[in-house]
């Protein structure tokens, strides 16, 4: 399966800062990717679907202009939250989607970002 | 609409002891079914899925489900559980025509003792 990296692995900033998570996939080409955000003790909410080349599609809730995304090859996608306040404060992870595995999605480690 | 349900948000069990976790659906379309294991400030990893055939499915860590379509369920389950095996444990759909996303239930915290 694919292998997903996400950096940084951790961060803390100030709010009104705005943070850039990158997401690699390593060893696939991946037109499609997957951000979720995850509160402690809590499930993974589906934040966006990323396509490489085109605008990512936003769920439901999810504001657009604050959580950037950028898919602009098909090894990186990356997440900005703009303008941060401490409510951002979460767990946010990505996959990466492989249709001939199957479905599958193989998940970065996740970026823990603090907003002090 | 669809849903996934994870009934058990502990479930705590002595170590050789078997486990099983449930997991229920809703939906009327067609799914795909997965269960992943997250470790304390970690990704996910998948432990098996379901996508057809056999509803018995078999994955890694010795873990293993059954896909119970009268049922919709999608049970874990383990014969013997190690410390190791203590994590998060989530259940995830995917719909057809969902355009390839999942839908995790809530979790199952699985902690094994002594």
């Amino acid at each position: 399966g694919a292998v997903v990296s996400q950096h940084p692995s951790w961060v803390i900033c100030k709010s009104g800062t705005s943070v850039k998570i990158e997401c690699r996939s390593l060893d696939f080409q991946a037109t499609t990717m997957f951000w979720y955000r995850q509160f402690p003790k809590q499930s993974l909410m589906l934040m966006a679907t990323s396509n490489e080349g085109s605008k990512a599609t936003y769920e439901q809730g999810v504001e657009k202009d604050k959580f950037l995304i950028n898919h602009a090859s098909l090894t990186l996608s990356t997440l900005t939250v703009t303008s941060a306040h401490p409510e951002d404060s979460s767990f946010y992870i990505c996959s990466v989607y492989e249709e001939s595995s199957y479905n599958e999605q193989f998940f970065g480690p996740g970026t823990r970002l603090t907003v002090l | 609409a669809q849903s996934v349900t994870q009934l058990d948000s502990q479930v705590p069990v002595f170590e050789e002891a078997p486990v099983e976790l449930r997991c229920n659906y809703s939906s009327s379309v067609s799914v795909y079914l997965f269960w992943y294991v997250q470790y304390p400030n970690q990704g996910l990893q998948l432990l098996l899925k379901y996508l057809s055939g056999s509803t018995l499915v078999k994955g890694i860590n010795g873990f293993e489900a059954e896909f119970n379509k009268s049922q919709t369920s999608f049970h874990l389950r383990k014969p013997s559980v190690h410390i190791s095996d203590t994590a998060e444990y989530f259940c995830a759909v995917s719909f057809t025509g969902g355009g390839n996303k999942l839908t995790f239930g809530t979790g199952t915290q699985l902690k094994v003792e002594l």
